[in-house]
């Protein structure tokens, strides 16, 4: 089973910085997803990924299949962005379909 | 609008009743999930159906049954419920096993 760590798990930021959170995974896999979580309300995907780069307004999600390693990064973070991300992955072997999930990272932006 | 649709939202159940979670997508996705996320854990897999008519257990399927009626629709059943099972429910459709995730907006059910 793949074990996902995230990191940091609480970051506090002004608004505009550049925010960083860091994903890394114990086995191969076929996919990475990033998603977003607002308080209360439901999951919506921002990113699934099996190498390189993506980008999506001020998000940009990269990975790095030999380090096990993904990152996603916010430019000029804004108050909106508060949200907990999560890091999952899919399992390039055999058994159960699904995801694994990190436990979220809760990010708030402060104006 | 397209997506995955879960009743109820909330849900209040006193310890031994029993419940029917319904999840439907509109999306033509082959494959659909069942998830609950508790404090402090990452999303667990309960149940998971890769196409119609199949089924298979998770990470965490005790003290639930699952139902693939047709190719939109995957319900979630709590025979009898307890307090353990207190959590936020998440149904997932995707397209295949390598597709991208969609997921309903949840149900936070209270087990008393």
């Amino acid at each position: 089973k793949n074990e996902v760590e995230q990191s940091p798990q609480n970051l506090t930021a002004q608004e505009g910085e550049f925010i960083t959170i860091n994903c890394s995974y114990s086995v191969g896999i076929s996919a990475l997803h990033w998603l977003q979580q607002h308080p209360g309300g439901g999951i919506v995907s921002l990113f699934m990924l099996s190498s390189g780069k993506k980008k999506h307004g001020r998000l940009i999600a990269t990975i790095n299949i030999q380090e096990k390693h993904s990152s996603l990064h916010i430019t000029a973070s804004h108050p909106r962005d508060s949200a907990v991300y999560i890091c999952a992955v899919r399992d390039s072997g055999g058994g159960a379909d699904g995801l694994t999930f990190g436990k979220g990272t809760h990010l708030i932006i402060q104006p | 609008n397209a997506g995955v649709t879960q009743t109820p939202k909330f849900q209040v159940l006193k310890t031994g009743q029993s419940m029917t979670l319904q999840c439907a997508q509109d999306m033509n996705h082959n494959s659909m999930y069942w998830y609950r996320q508790d404090p402090g854990m990452g999303l667990r897999l309960i149940y998971y159906s890769a196409s119609e008519g199949t089924t298979d257990k998770g990470e965490v399927p005790n003290g639930y049954n699952v139902s693939r009626l047709n190719k939109r629709e995957f319900s979630l059943r709590l025979e009898s419920a307890a307090p353990s099972q207190t959590s936020v429910y998440f149904c997932a459709s995707s397209t295949r096993r390598e597709g991208g995730y969609t997921f309903g907006s949840g149900t936070r059910l209270t087990v008393v």
